[in-house]
């Protein structure tokens, strides 16, 4: 079993549209979490990060945690064309820094105008 | 401000040549990392420093070293490169490293080995 999975897609949303993109982690242990958006042909940018139970609002971006089911999801309202890329979810599944960061494979998510 | 510079941003070597991609960062972060990245793989970690003076291994480390020169550089060597290593290669540097998420990531080095 992958430590942190993601469904890889392409997931399609029609513009206008909530994206719900879902993660799942192994480690129970795991006490951070993070979502990264990568353009195509470019670098990773963090967009957001979560590290209780519940909700974490940021702007159309929600992220959510629950850690008794270890899994963590970020939802985008609204949806734009211009949020069309691949999310990549991390998780600190230790307390050792960066050698504890996995990052899943990633899901593509295309919002059809 | 150019937050984090890598060079080469593209490279084409053969089967056991060495080359080394450079990193800096103009952020006084304390912590650099570097990752690669592969078709359905995600990022998978190299090596990181999590100061100046310091550096440990990470998912991937066979077949690279690396040197933190300053606060400012991380370089990553390939002693004799194979196809395996084919990939994009990111620099990253983040303020901070309680939990090791890279916070901003450089443009990427796209590698291939013939």
């Amino acid at each position: 079993q992958k430590e942190v999975e993601q469904n890889s897609g392409p997931l399609s949303v029609p513009e206008g549209a909530i994206a719900s993109l879902n993660c799942t982690y192994s480690d129970r242990g795991s006490q951070s979490f993070f979502w990264y958006r990568q353009y195509s042909g470019k670098s990773p940018e963090l967009i957001m990060s979560i590290y209780s139970n519940g909700d974490k609002e940021d702007g159309r971006f929600t992220a959510q945690l629950n850690k008794a089911s270890q899994y963590v999801s970020l939802l985008i309202r609204d949806s734009q064309p211009s949020d069309s890329a691949t999310y990549l979810c991390a998780v600190n599944t230790g307390s050792q820094g960066a050698q504890k960061l996995v990052f899943g494979q990633g899901t593509r998510l295309t919002i059809n105008p | 401000n150019a937050g984090v510079t890598q060079t080469p941003k593209f490279q084409v070597l053969k089967t056991g040549q060495s080359m080394t991609l450079q990193c800096a960062q103009d952020m006084n972060h304390n912590s650099m990392y570097w990752y690669r990245q592969d078709p359905g793989m995600g990022l998978r970690l190299i090596y990181y420093s999590a100061s100046e003076g310091t550096t440990d291994k990470g998912e991937v480390p066979n077949g690279y070293n690396v040197s933190r020169l300053n606060k400012r550089e991380f370089s990553l060597r390939l002693e004799s490169a194979a196809p395996s290593q084919t990939s994009v290669y990111f620099c990253a540097s983040s303020e901070w490293d309680r939990d090791g998420q890279p916070q901003h990531f450089g443009d990427g080095t796209r590698l291939s080995i013939l």
